[in-house]
């Protein structure tokens, strides 16, 4: 596999399930990302991961918990959702070299979410 | 154009003309964007990224163009193809890790 993957590609959960995404990177990369994609809205960054710790977190609700295990590897934990959780989440990485580097992000296809 | 923020507006564009997206940003300290096409079902792909320390920068069939003075991006594809039917959306670079993307164009292309 090359690139950024993800699974699953869909998902369908209750508000009282917990489920997590996955996502994974072939490119030697070592920062990763969640972001959530709604309709007609812009990209919303939801964490940041470099060198396997956190480094941003944009006032996400806790029921939102990313995991990540190793750089190439990012995991979003996913409980008691409510139905405007319901998105595309996509997760990305790129290379992380420092604070004026110029680190272009590389996307997966995203987890569509639906929480009914 | 597209700002951020603003519904999702359409191009619809004649197969074989060029086509013209645009792209307001928010910071004028920004220093580098990013073009980016995603297909219905696809997350985003890569097209054409520029520094602020350019005005234009050309790649294969697009062209990307920078104005600092009135914080302005535009993407030029040539010759649009029905593969090029999709989302654009831009993204300015605010921080080490963080980007602000724009809501995206949407175009079509017209056989």
């Amino acid at each position: 596999e090359t690139g950024v993957t993800q699974t699953p590609r869909h998902l369908v959960m209750g508000m009282t399930n917990k489920k997590s995404l996955k996502c994974e990177q072939h490119l030697g990369h070592n920062a990763m990302y969640w972001y959530k994609q709604s309709a007609k809205k812009p990209l919303e960054l939801m964490f940041v991961y470099s060198l396997e710790e956190r480094v941003e977190n944009n006032s996400v609700p806790s029921r939102f918990s990313p995991e990540c295990p190793n750089s190439s590897h990012l995991f979003l934990h996913l409980h008691t959702l409510q139905p405007e959780d319901s998105a595309l989440y996509l997760c990305a990485s790129s290379q992380d070299w420092t604070e004026s580097s110029y680190n272009e992000q590389f996307f997966g296809p995203g987890t569509r979410l639906t929480v009914l | 154009g597209e700002s951020v923020g603003l519904h999702l507006p359409t191009l619809s564009v004649q197969e074989g003309d060029n086509s013209i997206i645009n792209c307001a940003y928010s910071n004028s300290a920004s220093d580098y964007f990013i073009w980016y096409k995603q297909e219905s079902g696809k997350g985003p792909q890569f097209i054409i990224d520029i520094r602020s320390n350019m005005d234009k920068r050309q790649g294969q069939r697009v062209t990307v163009l920078l104005n600092k003075t009135v914080k302005h991006l535009s993407l030029q594809i040539a010759a649009t193809q029905p593969g090029d039917s999709a989302v654009y959306f831009c993204a300015e670079k605010a921080g080490t890790y963080k980007y602000i993307f724009g809501t995206g164009t949407r175009l079509k292309v017209l056989a």
